[in-house]
Formats: C-alpha cells, structure tokens, sequence
C-alpha cells in the first residue's frame, strides 16, 4: 500500500516562530489532508489539498503531486498550535493512510 | 465542529466484554469510516460503508463488526475485548463526490 513519511517528528518553536512541515508520500493519490490532532484528541481538518496552494489565516498548505510531497506553513506559531500534526492521503479507494505525525510544541 | 458526533466520549470496561460505538455522519454525507487510534499502531482504517452498504475493509479485527442504518448513522461492535483493543476511535464522513474525511471527536475506549 502507499506509505506516507512526515518529518521533523518533533519540533519545538518559540511563540512568533514560523515552521515547515514535511509529507512524502510514494504513489499518486487522489485526496491529500492535513490534519491537527489538539492535546484533547481532537481530529481537526487543516487542508484538502491533493494538488496546489492552500493559505488559511497563519497556515498554507502546497502539495507537487508530480514530486510526491506536501508541506505545511505555520507562521508566527501560537501556543495553541502545538499538538501532532498528520498528512493523510487516498490512492486508489477512500480509506486515508496517515503518516505517523509531526509533535509540535510552542513555547513562551 | 466537523458536524461528525460521535458517543460516548470515554468508555471504560473489563476484558471479555463487548461495547457498541456509535457515530452520526455530517447531514448529507453518505459514506461513514471508523479509523482505530492506538499508541502503537498510530491511525489505522478500519472500514468503510457508503449509504449503507459496506465499501472497503482495513485492518478490522474479526472480533470487531459495524454497519451503517438507514438514517445514515453507524455502529461499530466491539467483542471478546482484549487490554491491547485499548485506543481511540474515530468516526469520518464524506460526501460521495469529493474525498475530503471530516473527523468526530472520538470515543476513548479503555480496557481494565
């Protein structure tokens, strides 16, 4: 099946720094999502971005689907923003195989 | 809010026993999918239904069986459970046309 790698798996920030988030993934797929999951297990959606640019507020989001990888944006971090951030994407069907995530901590 | 519920929040119960998890999908969303949580496995898919009807099947244990009712909302039966069934579970749905998952709250399932 597709495998998906996201890297740094953990990242500490000072409030007002900004990051990067990497997703490789090793097949075609039809559906890419970035996800946060907040310190209280919430699955929250970031972006739907198979292809293309994404901005929403402090994130943005590209996925080159020709070179198989997506990154994630976060500018001038919050406290709230840390949490496991994960990169799921479909091949062929809908089931989402997601990668193993990315611990964010923000710091005062 | 994804528009996804999902109940309960939290269940604790003994080995052996057998829980039903329940999920109602955003209204309009047609398929509903159940992913399993757990330390060491990560974000597993379990299974998929669409509009009632069982679409695709991940890694879901035989003791484990969910259906989707007319009114569009599904189960997920969990039986014989053991300590290592201990995780969370996440109900998703999603329109037929567009893959986009959006994800419940999750039920925190704890073996004792």
């Amino acid at each position: 099946g597709i495998q998906v790698e996201q890297s740094p798996p953990d990242l500490i920030l000072q409030e007002g720094a900004n990051s990067t988030l990497r997703c490789n993934f090793s097949d075609s797929v039809n559906n890419l999502q970035w996800f946060h999951q907040n310190p209280w297990g919430q699955l929250i959606n970031l972006f739907y971005i198979p292809s293309g640019t994404k901005q929403n507020g402090r994130l943005s989001a590209t996925t080159v689907a020709t070179e198989r990888y997506s990154l994630l944006y976060i500018s001038s971090s919050q406290t709230t923003d840390s949490g496991v951030y994960f990169c799921a994407v479909t091949g062929g069907g809908n089931k989402l195989t997601f990668g193993t995530g990315t611990q964010l901590k923000v710091e005062l | 809010d994804s528009g996804v519920t999902q109940t309960p929040k939290h269940l604790i119960t003994a080995t052996g026993q057998r829980v039903t998890l329940r999920c109602s999908p955003r209204s309009g969303d047609l398929s509903v999918y159940w992913y399993q949580q757990s330390l060491d496995q990560g974000l597993q898919f379990l299974i998929q239904y669409y509009n009632g009807e069982e679409r695709a099947k991940g890694n879901i244990l035989e003791r484990f069986s969910a259906q989707q009712f007319p009114d569009l909302h599904s189960e997920l039966n969990l039986s014989s459970l053991e300590l290592g069934d201990s995780a969370l579970y996440f109900c998703a749905s999603s329109v037929g046309a567009r893959p986009e998952q959006f994800f419940g709250p999750g039920t925190r399932l704890t073996v004792l």
